[in-house]
Formats: structure tokens, sequence, C-alpha cells
């Protein structure tokens, strides 16, 4: 069964500096997608960035990467030059084919605190 | 991300009520998906619609029942429901099942 596990609850960062969530996952699929997602408090999951199985290279979306390594099966998010407002959730998220349906299963999240 | 609205975005019910979510996309997507984020639970996949069709059923209980009239709605009628369904309700769509899924803001919902 496909899992996504985070096993960092809650991470504080100050301002400015860059840090790292974890995530790793398991699946017997081939092909599959990693994302991340961001939720603040008001609750919106907003889409970050995402891995492809088969992409070569790391995912970058400004100050936003993803640091896959597939044999290891992990998928860290490292933000660059936190800012306050990067306070939220982040949840890591990975796609599998059932044969019907495409779904999207989670994980628990990690909590960030973006401190001055 | 204003792509995907969702009304109304608070709702307090008393477990006889039958009320109604609502979730509009405005992306052109083909695929639409119900979620529910209880406290401390990862997100759960409730039902999933792709061009109109429901794909999935995640063994939902049938006091919630979906509905969608075409790609670019999506409804979650509630009716009988229990203090413990009690959660954000989040609707998401994608262009396709395997394609990036975008949400809407979702349905803070109380049931007393």
């Amino acid at each position: 069964a496909q899992k996504i596990t985070q096993t960092q609850p809650g991470m504080f960062v100050q301002e400015k500096e860059a840090v790292t969530l974890d995530c790793t996952y398991d699946t017997s699929d081939q092909s599959y997608g990693l994302f991340w997602y961001k939720q603040p408090s008001s609750g919106e999951m907003i889409f970050l960035i995402y891995q492809g199985s088969y992409d070569e290279q790391n995912a970058t979306e400004g100050r936003y990467s993803l640091n896959f390594q597939k044999a290891r099966k992990s998928a860290n998010l490292v933000i660059s030059a936190s800012q306050l407002g990067d306070s939220a959730m982040y949840f890591c998220a990975m796609t599998y084919y059932t044969g019907t349906a495409s779904k999207l299963t989670f994980g628990t999240g990690t909590r960030l605190q973006v401190t001055l | 991300e204003t792509g995907v609205t969702q009304t109304p975005r608070h709702l307090v019910m008393g477990m006889t009520n039958k009320k109604s979510l609502k979730c509009e996309q405005h992306l052109g997507h083909n695929a639409m998906y119900w979620y529910k984020q209880s406290a401390k639970k990862p997100l759960e996949l409730m039902f999933v619609y792709n061009f109109k069709e429901q794909t999935e059923n995640n063994s939902v209980p049938s006091r919630f029942s979906p509905e969608c009239p075409n790609s670019s709605h999506l409804f979650l009628h509630l009716h009988t429901l229990q203090p413990e369904d009690s959660a954000l309700y989040l609707c998401a769509s994608s262009q396709g099942q395997e394609e990036t899924q975008y949400f809407g803001p979702g349905t803070r919902l109380l049931v007393l």
C-alpha cells in the first residue's frame, strides 16, 4: 500500500534561513508523482511543487526545491530564505493509480513556524 | 489561487438538518474531488469524479451524497450527520486524474 511519512510534527526556522522538511514514501509502483502543498491557517491547500518519478532533475519553483532521492524513497522540501508568510502546515503527497482512478495520498504534515 | 471556489466557507448544522456544500472550478478541468480533513488526521479522499462520472467512492457513509452535474460544479449533500463529521471539507480539481490537483479554500463544518 502507498504511504507517506512526515516525521517532523513541527519545525522552527529563523527568517531568511533555509529549512528542510522531510518526506519519505512507500510504493511498489514504478510511475508516481510527488507533491508538496502548503496550508495556511485559513485552510486552503496551496500547491507548491511537483516531482515525477522519472524526472532526473530535482524540481524547483522559486524558493522551493524538492530534494528527490529515489533509491531512498525520499522527497524532502527545501525552502530557501524563509519568510514570515511561510508559517503554515506543509503536506507531502503522492499519486498512485488504483486501476480505475488516480488517487492522492497525504502525509500527516509538518507545522513550520518562521521566527524573527 | 482563486480557480476553485467553495461555499459556504463555514457551516453549523444540527444532526437532523439537510445542507449542501458547493464547489466550482474555473480552470477547465475534467476531474473533481471531495476530501475530508479532521483534526490531527491526514486528508481523506471521499469521492472522485472524472468527466462528471463518479470513479471513486472511498467507503463514505451514505449520509454524504455527492452530485456532479457538469465538469465545473460539484456538490456534497449532507443529511443526518454525526458530530464526528465535523471537519474541513476540501474540494479539488485537476485536468486529468494524474495531474496536479488544485484545491478550494474549504468549508469548515460543525455538526452539533
